[in-house]
């Protein structure tokens, strides 16, 4: 079973310029989660999402920051006019739906993307 | 509001040892899961156990074990046997029931140093 995956590895910008990251999330995952992890710090979440729709996106930072999953599969986390506090790593993060009862089950991570805005 | 708190910044062990790494957590819902996840050097992350809050028994996948003390809103990793290919970064997270059921959030992690 292949794993999420992610691209670019690694991106450097400068200031002003935009980006989009891209994530592949395991077959069968409806739960798609986008977290920002700045440098020596836990993962803190951006937006998540069921299928196609947005959950909840209220911790994105600001209007800059936006994404999508346009056929509840792949997505796309894109920032505009970057800033240099948005350096760190953005992970994408797959869970399969909840169980009976509301069981719960574990994220799969892909590898990350490392940001560096100069 | 969710809230997961971990206090230790980095942990220094001898190898073979034993290991617990703290994790407070705050919830309002009577329902909700508790996870344990690996960084590794490499910037991986992977699932290494879950505590269900409804459950009594302390959850144990090989030598991870969990010691679940519900009143206090403690989750605490216990690392049995440490060896060199355990250190890495340890993130306690949690994730509510409905309707915050698909929201998870992580602690600040715990630094974990196996020296031979």
């Amino acid at each position: 079973e292949a794993g999420v995956t992610q691209s670019p590895r690694y991106a450097v910008l400068q200031e002003g310029q935009a980006v989009s990251f891209w994530c592949d999330p395991i077959s069968g995952h409806d739960t798609l989660y986008w977290y920002q992890q700045p440098r020596d710090q836990g993962p803190q979440l951006l937006v998540y999402f069921r299928d196609e729709a947005v959950i909840d996106n209220s911790q994105l930072p600001s209007d800059r920051f936006s994404a999508v999953r346009p056929k509840g599969t792949n997505s796309t986390l894109k920032i505009q006019s970057a800033k240099q506090g948005d350096t760190a790593t953005y992970l994408c993060a797959s869970s399969y739906p909840l169980g009976l009862g509301g069981a719960s089950y574990e994220q799969y991570f892909g590898p990350g993307t490392r940001l560096t805005v100069l | 509001a969710q809230k997961v708190t971990q206090t230790q910044t980095s942990i220094s062990v001898m190898e073979k040892t034993t290991v617990t790494m703290d994790c407070v957590y705050e919830t309002q819902d009577s329902s909700y899961f508790l996870f344990w996840y690996k960084q590794t050097a490499s910037g991986e992350i992977v699932f290494l156990i879950r505590q269900d809050s409804y459950k009594k028994e302390n959850a144990t996948v090989g030598h991870y074990s969990l010691n679940f003390q519900k009143p206090k809103s403690s989750i605490g990793l216990i690392i049995t046997a440490t060896q060199i290919e355990d250190s890495a970064v340890y993130f306690c997270a949690m994730r509510e029931g409905p309707p915050n059921a698909y929201k998870v959030i992580f602690g600040k992690g715990t630094h974990l140093h196996v020296l031979p």
